[in-house]
C-alpha cells in the first residue's frame, strides 16, 4: 500500500514556538525517499527538505528538520523558531522507487499567531 | 524555462465540454507529473512520464482523461466530457530524473479548473 498520513488537519502555534507536524506511510520497499513541501496561500509547491530511507542522520535545512524514525516509519517535520510567513499547508510526501511514484498526504494546515 | 510553465492559468467549462492543459517542464527534465488538488485537499497522482519510457497511468480516475507528451518535453491532459467533480487545480511538475535529494520535483502554478 502507497499511504501517507497526516493525523493533524490544523495546527496553531504561537510566533517563535517549534512546531512538529506528524507524518507516517506505508511501505514494503526497501528505497524510498521522504519529501516535505510548503503550500502557501498563493498555491505555489514549494520543496523544503529530503531524507533518503538510507540516509543515517536526520535531514535538515535551516529552521527546518526531519525526525526520520525508520522503524516506525515515520517522518515528521521540525520547523524550529516559527515565524509568521511559515503559516501556510505542509505536506509529506514519499517517493516510491519500485513503482517510481512521488504519493503525497492529505496536509496539515499550520498557522502561526503572532 | 526557468521553471514549469502551465497554461491556461484559469478554465471556466461548461459540463460536458473537452479541456486540454499544457504542461511545459523545465529543460532537461525527463520526468514529468501530472497531479489533481481539490479544494482543501491534498495532491492526488494522475499519470508519471519517464523519458522514452511507457507512462503509469495508474492515478487517472477515469478513460475521460488522457496524457501525452510530445519529443519528451511538453505535455498536454485533457479531460474529455468534463464533469463538475472534475473541478480542481491541476499541478504539473518536472524532475531531472527519479525524485531524491538531488531530483527534487519542482512545480508549476497550477491550471485551475472549473466546471459550471
Amino acid at each position: 500500500a502507497q499511504k501517507i498520513t497526516q493525523t493533524q488537519p490544523g495546527m496553531f502555534v504561537q510566533e517563535k514556538e517549534a512546531v512538529t507536524l506528524d507524518c507516517t506511510y506505508d511501505t514494503s520497499d526497501p528505497s524510498y525517499g521522504l519529501f516535505w513541501y510548503k503550500q502557501p496561500s498563493s498555491g505555489e509547491m514549494i520543496f523544503l527538505i529530503y531524507q533518503g530511507s538510507y540516509d543515517q542522520q536526520n535531514a535538515t535545512e535551516g529552521r527546518y528538520s526531519l525526525n526520520f524514525q525508520k522503524a516506525r516509519k515515520s517522518a515528521n517535520l521540525v520547523i524550529s523558531a516559527s515565524q509568521l510567513g511559515d503559516s501556510a499547508m505542509y505536506f509529506c510526501a514519499v517517493f516510491y522507487q519500485g513503482a517510481q511514484k512521488l504519493v503525497f498526504g492529505q496536509g496539515t494546515r499550520l498557522t502561526i499567531n503572532p | 524555462g526557468a521553471g514549469v510553465s502551465q497554461s491556461p492559468s484559469n478554465k471556466v467549462t461548461e459540463k460536458g465540454k473537452d479541456v486540454e492543459l499544457r504542461c511545459d517542464p523545465i529543460s532537461g527534465h525527463t520526468a514529468l507529473y501530472w497531479y489533481r488538488q481539490s479544494l482543501g485537499q491534498g495532491l492526488e497522482f494522475l499519470i508519471y512520464f519517464q523519458g522514452n519510457s511507457a507512462p503509469d497511468k495508474s492515478g487517472l480516475p477515469s478513460d475521460r482523461f488522457s496524457a501525452e507528451r510530445t519529443g519528451g518535453s511538453v505535455s498536454t491532459l485533457t479531460i474529455q466530457r468534463t464533469q463538475q467533480e472534475d473541478s480542481a487545480v491541476y499541478l504539473c511538475a518536472s524532475s531531472l530524473g527519479s525524485a531524491s535529494g538531488a531530483n527534487v520535483l519542482t512545480f508549476g502554478a497550477g491550471s485551475r479548473l472549473t466546471v459550471l
